[in-house]
């Protein structure tokens, strides 16, 4: 089966970049996506087809793909971005498939 | 607006059956495909099944044979029927609509309902 591998955690400073990462075989061809979680709250689409951004998204929000690795990059960090990230592509054999999770801590 | 709302969810025993809901607003059910998603508490997020456009339907490995992906038209309505419910089964459940179009992502998605399976 399909899998899709993140960090568990990532911290950033306010202001800086945060950089989230998702390995997967052959993700490169698989057009991820990315959600972001809130504590209560309800998974966001954030990025789908490896890099586009849903209306309303900030710009500071930005992904790519290359080979086997996907990163979620969030520049200028803000306090109100710290949440859970999960990244998600689909396959054939398992359908939708989501990595496990990252926690974003703003310090 | 485009909106997803579940309900259904409670506490059941072990073997017991429950039926959760998604009522949608905004867009047509039966056009899209329709998914659910789960989360067990404190941890991170699963696929569970899913209804295509033409009703062909999808599960994974964990829930196949006891779960049961349904829609009704009129009442632009999807559904999970949940039997022989396990402990495991305790989690969140969403539903969201699948963007066909735009990498199969998943948007939007419902608030959510807990299903807790204890006795």
């Amino acid at each position: 089966s399909y899998e899709l591998t993140q960090p568990p955690s990532v911290s950033v400073s306010p202001g800086q970049t945060a950089s989230i990462t998702c390995s997967g075989d052959e993700l490169g061809d698989r057009y991820p996506c990315w959600y972001q979680q809130k504590p209560g709250q309800s998974p966001v689409l954030l990025i789908y087809q490896d890099t586009k951004r849903p209306s309303g998204i900030p710009a500071r929000f930005s992904a790519s793909n290359s080979g086997n690795t996907a990163t979620l990059t969030i520049s200028g960090t803000q306090a109100m971005d710290e949440a859970d990230y999960y990244c998600q592509a689909w396959d054939s054999s398992t359908d939708w498939v989501f990595g496990g999770g990252t926690k974003l801590t703003v310090l | 607006e485009v909106q997803l709302v579940e309900s259904g969810g409670g506490l059941i025993q072990p073997g017991g059956s429950l039926r959760l809901s998604c009522a949608a607003s905004g867009f047509t059910v039966s056009s899209n495909y329709m998914t659910w998603v789960r989360q067990p508490p404190g941890k991170g997020l699963e696929w569970v099944s899913v209804i295509y456009s033409g009703g062909s339907t999808y599960y994974a490995d964990s829930v196949r044979g006891r779960f049961t992906i349904s829609r009704d038209n009129s009442k632009n309505t999807l559904y999970l029927q949940m039997n022989s419910l396990r402990a495991e089964d305790t989690a969140v459940y969403y539903c969201a609509r699948v963007r066909f179009y735009d990498g199969k992502s998943l948007d939007p998605w419902g608030q959510g309902t807990l299903v807790t399976v204890s006795s």
